[in-house]
């Protein structure tokens, strides 16, 4: 098993681009999550999903989409990047809402 | 939103030594975490604690979920050069639906001196 892998683990981007960042999982969780790290900081989520097809916002959602239309994809979408944007993105995965969460290696993104 | 004050930030130690790190808060969580991230890597699980007052090892890592349901901390005894990286604390409440979510420590990171 691959776990969570996540794509791509690297990009730059320019105010205004938009770009889609990929997270799948092969473990058949139901639950996937999306986080963004920033420096000195803890990880905070962006949004999440209880279910092919479902979505929901966490503490940072603003600027970011999500789609879950398969199970075992989750897509983190930037319409039109901003430099605040610019972290490190984290995708997870868990059974259930109190289950482990298993994260993917991160995706790298600068805004200039 | 819920905050999580974790100390210390940073630490270097000399192999060998013990580590002590810990996590406060204001709120009541029903579940204590313990990840550890490696450069480059996403957080892995150390140890997840469940009820008040349990004391929960895995290894050389022992951690305690505090009596008042708002504070953690996590030992390491008898620091290794691979203890290096990223400690976070994270506490999970029930946030309706099925939901949980958890809100995570700036993190502690810890450097070992051969």
């Amino acid at each position: 098993n691959a776990g969570v892998t996540q794509t791509p683990k690297f990009r730059v981007l320019k105010t205004g681009q938009s770009m889609t960042l990929l997270c799948a999982q092969d473990m058949n969780h139901e639950y996937m999550y999306w986080y963004r790290q920033d420096p000195g900081m803890g990880l905070r989520l962006i949004h999440y999903s209880v279910g092919e097809g479902t979505t929901a916002k966490g503490e940072v959602p603003d600027g970011y989409n999500v789609s879950r239309l398969k199970k075992q994809n989750f897509l983190l979408g930037l319409e039109s990047a901003a430099p605040s944007q610019t972290s490190v993105y984290f995708c997870a995965s868990s059974w259930g809402g109190n289950n482990e969460q298993f994260f993917g290696p991160g995706t790298r993104l600068t805004v200039l | 939103g819920q905050q999580l004050n974790q100390s210390p930030q940073s630490m270097f130690i000399q192999e060998g030594e013990d580590v002590s790190m810990n996590c406060t808060s204001s709120s009541i969580f029903n579940t204590w975490l313990w990840y550890k991230q490696d450069p480059g890597e996403g957080p892995v699980l150390l140890i997840a604690l469940y009820k008040a007052g349990e004391l929960t090892s895995n290894g050389r890592l022992t951690a305690q979920f505090g009596i008042t349901r708002k504070d953690s901390f996590l030992n390491i005894s008898a620091s290794i050069p691979s203890d290096v990286g990223i400690y976070f604390c994270a506490g999970r409440t029930y946030s309706g639906a099925g939901s949980y979510q958890l809100t995570f420590g700036k993190g502690t990171k810890l450097s070992v001196i051969p």
